[in-house]
């Protein structure tokens, strides 16, 4: 059973770039949300997707935004890259009502920004 | 806005030892969960605590909430080398109608031989 999983595992961009990462839900997930970890802090969620619509969003500009396709995989874009928004980037997946079993991350996309 | 806390920030315990590890939230929440952090890596889900009272237990950890107080414990028992780690503590103040979870600030752990 596969579990989740995100690409690319690591990224180099520069400033004022734009930035696509992917997320694969664990199998028999359908929600996704995104979570950026700076270096020493812990994760700060971006936003949240079900059912192919933002669901929920955290405190992060519409520089960010998302995506859900029909088979529940996600895709986090963020636009005109800063410096700051150098961080771990990782998604997680849950099943809608079943939060009893926590949240499923996968291993992360480490993002540079130069 | 919910805050979540942890405390200490930084803990260096020698094997063999005793120690908790405190996680207290600002808001009223019955879900809680921990989860571990290696250098680099992913989160790997420890505890998810549902209700007030709530003790889970695996190996040498062992988790508890205490809802009323806004505060959860991760225990550490006779710590050895391989629980040396970044554990984070995160609240659901959904109660589980969203998948929204704040996380703590984190505690590391260096376990010494």
């Amino acid at each position: 059973d596969a579990g989740v999983t995100q690409s690319p595992t690591h990224l180099i961009k520069t400033r004022g770039q734009q930035v696509t990462l992917r997320c694969s839900p664990k199998s028999g997930h359908d929600t996704v949300s995104w979570y950026q970890q700076a270096l020493g802090q812990g994760p700060q969620f971006i936003f949240q997707y079900y059912e192919e619509e933002e669901r929920q969003r955290g405190n992060f500009p519409d520089r960010f935004s998302g995506h859900q396709f029909p088979n529940y995989s996600s895709e986090l874009n963020v636009n005109a890259l800063l410096l700051g928004d150098s961080a771990l980037y990782l998604c997680a997946s849950s099943l809608t009502g079943r939060t009893n079993y926590g949240y499923t991350f996968g291993s992360g996309t480490r993002l540079t920004v130069v | 806005e919910l805050k979540v806390e942890q405390n200490p920030l930084f803990l260096s315990m020698q094997e063999g030892k005793n120690y908790t590890i405190y996680c207290n939230y600002s808001t009223t929440s019955d879900r809680l969960y921990w989860y571990r952090q290696d250098p680099g890596k992913s989160l790997e889900s420890l505890f998810v605590l549902l209700s007030n009272g709530a003790v889970k237990q695996e190996g040498r950890l062992m988790a508890s909430l205490d809802t009323k107080a806004r505060l959860s414990t991760l225990h550490i028992t006779a710590a050895v080398h391989d629980l040396s780690a970044t554990y984070f503590c995160a609240v659901d103040p959904s109660g589980g109608a969203t998948n929204k979870l704040i996380f703590g600030t984190g505690t590391l752990l260096a376990v010494q031989p």
